[in-house]
């Protein structure tokens, strides 16, 4: 799966849009992008997922560049309740390759009142 | 629709002692994958059963070994614990594997004393 490379932290306003952005520059044409966000102790929530066109879901919208060598992560109205740690990854959509994420160290964001 | 559930939510332990965590995926999903979290080394994953078989590995010793039942119910073991064992282990299910979104237990936070 290939590697991703995002910023350690970001602070965003309540009530604007938090636009977290991946780097994924080796990523290959089966590889799909994948963001899960984890609050503090709980277990890591999947959020939305994309190949090379935008994706919208009631949580947040996903921008992925036209030569998919980066994305976008985007919740365009955050909450407090949107501070978390949040995990770009990239890796092969297929049905026989296994549940197995690469986590990285992710992205903590602070949602500021 | 019930989530993910993870039983016990806390366990301690003696170094040595042995343990035995449970996972009940969501109806209907028959991937169940494992991962171990720590301050240290971020999520990593132990591995992932499909239809009462371990399909994928991580880079764990044996002393972790896990097993499906044919309700796709899952069990992870660790023998002689040690204390560097101490993490929270998450347990993710799917409907198929590779190719659909994982959904994550609140994970068991097991403490090796």
């Amino acid at each position: 799966d290939a590697k991703t490379t995002q910023p350690p932290s970001m602070d965003c306003a309540e009530g604007r849009a938090a636009n977290l952005p991946c780097n994924h520059s080796t990523i290959s044409g089966n590889e799909y992008v994948y963001w899960y966000r984890q609050i503090h102790s709980q277990g890591p929530q999947y959020i939305i997922h994309g190949l090379k066109n935008n994706e919208t879901n009631e949580m947040a919208s996903l921008i992925i560049t036209e030569d998919r060598k980066s994305s976008t992560l985007i919740l365009p109205h955050a909450t407090l309740r949107d501070t978390a740690v949040y995990y770009c990854i990239v890796r092969v959509h297929s049905l026989n390759y296994g549940q197995n994420f690469v986590f990285g160290p992710g992205t903590r964001l602070s949602v500021l009142p | 629709k019930a989530g993910v559930t993870q039983t016990p939510r806390y366990l301690i332990k003696t170094r040595g002692q042995q343990v035995t965590l449970s996972c009940s995926p969501i109806s209907g999903h028959r991937s169940v994958s494992w991962y171990q979290q720590t301050p240290g080394q971020g999520l990593q994953f132990l591995f992932e059963y499909f239809s009462e078989t371990q399909r994928n590995k991580g880079n764990f010793p044996g002393r972790f070994s896990g097993r499906q039942f044919s309700n796709s119910r899952s069990e992870m073991n660790v023998s002689t614990l040690e204390l560097g064992d101490s993490a929270l282990y998450l347990c993710a299910s799917s409907i198929q594997g590779g190719n659909t979104e994982a959904f994550f237990g609140q994970g068991t936070r097991l403490t090796v004393v």
